[in-house]
């Protein structure tokens, strides 16, 4: 079993579109984080959420804690080509000892 | 730029080979992670180091091993290669506090990637 669940595994729109993704775990977390990885690079920190409810806004990005603190989702309005990406989710584990990864969300933006 | 350099960042080898990549993390992190990414998949968490020693441990095979070196960098090695070990190998790092304290960011390199023929 997956401690962190995203959906959906793939997402693929036109240019101008809005959409939502999501990370689900049954577990409650101190603190969540965001990252876009694109082909071939490593991934790069996004946003960190640490508060139950929080919301986050980074340009066109969207980012929303939910109360529970158990899951979180990332809002993408209009949008572009170059938000193609590998969108990975990651807590810290139990332990406080390695960040642990959802599996990703695979957007790609048409042009 | 992230800050960790990851090194070489591309290999090719032959099956039953032995291979170490290398990390350097960002100056001032204590730990650092290792990662392995297999074609369209997500992070598997392998290893990590904290100031030198293991402090924790994923799905890390037999065959693979690691370690952290007084000035912080470390290497992964990877032996008796198999075709299946062909994937994207990324290191991060992060700023651990000096109690030990829970983090919450990571700082990836860019990744070597190795491809076992």
């Amino acid at each position: 079993t997956q401690l962190l669940e995203q959906s959906p595994q793939f997402l693929s729109i036109q240019e101008g579109e809005n959409l939502t993704v999501y990370c689900n775990s049954s577990s409650v977390f101190s603190s969540l984080q965001w990252y876009r990885q694109e082909p071939g690079e490593g991934p790069v920190l996004l946003v960190t959420v640490v508060t139950g409810g929080e919301v986050k806004k980074l340009k066109r990005l969207t980012f929303q804690f939910g109360d529970a603190r158990k899951d979180s989702s990332l809002h993408i309005t209009a949008a572009q080509p170059g938000d193609t990406g590998l969108y990975l989710c990651a807590v810290t584990d139990n332990y406080g000892q390695n960040f642990v990864f959802g599996p990703g969300t695979r957007l790609s933006v048409l042009p | 730029d992230s800050g960790v350099t990851q090194t070489p960042k591309h290999l090719i080898t032959a099956t039953g080979q032995r291979v170490t990549l290398r990390c350097s993390p960002r100056s001032g992190d204590l730990s650092v992670y290792w990662y392995q990414q297999s074609l369209d998949q997500g992070l598997q968490f392998l290893i990590q180091y904290y100031n030198g020693e293991e402090r924790a441990k994923g799905n890390i095979l037999e065959r693979f091993s690691a370690q952290q070196f007084p000035d912080l960098h470390s290497e992964l090695n990877l032996s008796s290669l198999e075709l299946g070990d062909s994937a994207l190998y990324f290191c991060a790092s992060s700023d651990v506090g000096a109690r030990g304290q829970m983090n919450t960011e990571a700082f990836f390199g860019q990744g070597t990637r190795l491809t076992v023929v």
